[in-house]
């Protein structure tokens, strides 16, 4: 069955540093990977998805995660934080049993300091 | 309007009582999904429903009941609330594909249980 691990409930990072967000799953098929995003008092949106093809996709907001098969990883980053990045981000991977639910991680929380 | 739209956005209610959430969604989606947030737990599965007369519990679906009345409501209930049901409540939908593309979400419920 399918998993996904977050490292770290919260990441503390300053204005214009490098975000990097931890995830790793396990899944017993090729995987569909996801990262979403939520900001206080609204739902989750979604920021990137690998399917199949290239293994580094982009999203909104210029964040990018990267598809490591061997490493079994799928980190979020972006070059430069803003202040508007603070918010929770979730990865999550489409299972591959009980009609392909979508399962989530627990969620990092991310601040951004000025 | 939001493609899915949850109602009521804030509900506060006393122990005891019945209580029903509402999700609508305009994605013409067939499956619709009911999950609970809470803080450092991530979002955990209630109930879903792959189309109208396919309802199927998830993880913590003792205390909730669901209804598909259309392909596009989907309810949840509380049929006797209780304090450790306060949550906040997404709606999400997705494709047949089980959300290749990625769930849609709702703003969510906030509901508090004293």
């Amino acid at each position: 069955a399918q998993s996904v691990t977050q490292l770290g409930s919260h990441v503390s990072v300053s204005e214009g540093a490098l975000v990097l967000l931890r995830c790793n799953y396990s899944s017993s098929v090729p995987p569909y990977l996801f990262w979403y995003v939520q900001y206080p008092n609204q739902g989750l949106q979604l920021l990137l998805k690998y399917t199949t093809g290239a293994t580094l996709v982009k999203g909104i907001n210029g964040f990018e995660a990267e598809f490591k098969k061997s490493e079994t990883s799928f980190h979020l980053t972006k070059p430069s934080a803003h202040m508007s990045d603070a918010a929770e981000y979730f990865c999550a991977v489409r299972g591959d049993t009980g009609g392909f639910k979508t399962i989530f991680g627990a969620g990092t929380r991310l601040f951004v300091k000025a | 309007d939001a493609d899915v739209t949850q109602t009521p956005r804030n509900r506060i209610t006393k122990t005891g009582k019945r209580i029903m959430l509402e999700c609508s969604q305009t994605k013409g989606h067939d499956r619709m999904y009911w999950y609970r947030q809470d803080p450092g737990l991530g979002l955990r599965l209630i109930y879903y429903s792959f189309d109208v007369k396919d309802i199927n519990k998830g993880e913590i679906s003792d205390g909730y009941s669901v209804s598909r009345q259309a392909q596009a409501k989907f309810s949840l209930s509380l049929e006797s609330a209780i304090p450790n049901q306060t949550a906040l409540y997404f709606c999400a939908t997705s494709d047949h594909r089980g959300g290749a593309d990625g769930y849609t979400f709702g703003s969510g419920t906030r509901l508090t249980v004293v």
